[in-house]
């Protein structure tokens, strides 16, 4: 398995708090991604990293924002949560290259009341 | 915009049968396209990729076919046993950007 670490694993927060989550990897991989996943909508990617302060959004960026300082942390905030935002958040990483997979986390159940 | 569809949602199989999973596409302008499987309460587990120019990948009993000009992947498990019950997801990966574009999935259930 990929060396990523998702944390924390289960929280739940009431509307209108920041949250921060957080995903570490051992692998030195270039690329980190967050997506987010519901049911009805599938996987959707939110931001994602090219490079130590390289980010770009995806396409359910509003609402999140990310930073990223070293290489093998990635760090999600939802600047002030919304019960929307309630979900499974799952972190990836890959490799420089077009043909690199993808690999992922164990998640993050976020609950939002 | 890219959009990705998977059929049938569930399946259900006796144990030892071949199957197939389909997965198709809209655009076909994608760098590639990757298999994955998540178990109840998990992350993704990376399957297979294939590159735009490769017809086929295999690993063990899997065997992932790609048709980029209808669109079309398929996925064929072998000999399918109780321990490929889970959700299968592919995902394209389109020419510009790292997006990756998923597939509602095709929860799988082979009774023993």
């Amino acid at each position: 398995d990929a060396g990523i670490t998702q944390s924390p694993r289960h929280k739940v927060t009431e509307t209108g708090t920041p949250v921060t989550l957080r995903c570490h990897q051992t692998e030195n991989h270039r690329y980190m991604y967050w997506y987010r996943q519901d049911p009805g909508h599938g996987l959707r990617l939110i931001h994602y990293s090219y490079g130590v302060k390289d980010t770009d959004k995806g396409e359910v960026s509003d609402g999140y924002s990310v930073s990223r300082s070293k290489t093998e942390d990635f760090l999600l905030t939802l600047e002030s949560a919304t019960s929307s935002q309630t979900s499974v958040y799952f972190c990836a990483i890959s490799e420089s290259g077009s043909n690199q997979p993808q690999h992922f986390g164990d998640g993050t159940r976020l609950s939002i009341l | 915009k890219q959009e990705v569809t998977q059929i049938p949602a569930a399946l259900s199989v006796p144990e030892g049968e071949n199957l197939v999973l389909n997965c198709s596409f809209t655009d076909s302008a994608i760098y590639n396209l990757q298999w994955f499987r998540q178990d109840p309460g998990k992350g993704l587990t990376s399957l297979l990729l294939i590159q735009s120019s490769q017809r086929e990948q295999t690993s063990g009993r899997l065997n992932a076919s790609l048709d980029k000009s209808s669109g079309r992947s398929t996925l064929y498990i072998a000999a399918s046993q109780p321990g490929d019950s889970a959700t299968y997801l592919c995902a394209v990966r389109r020419n510009a950007g790292n997006m990756l574009t998923f597939g509602g999935g095709t929860r799988l259930m082979v009774k023993p």
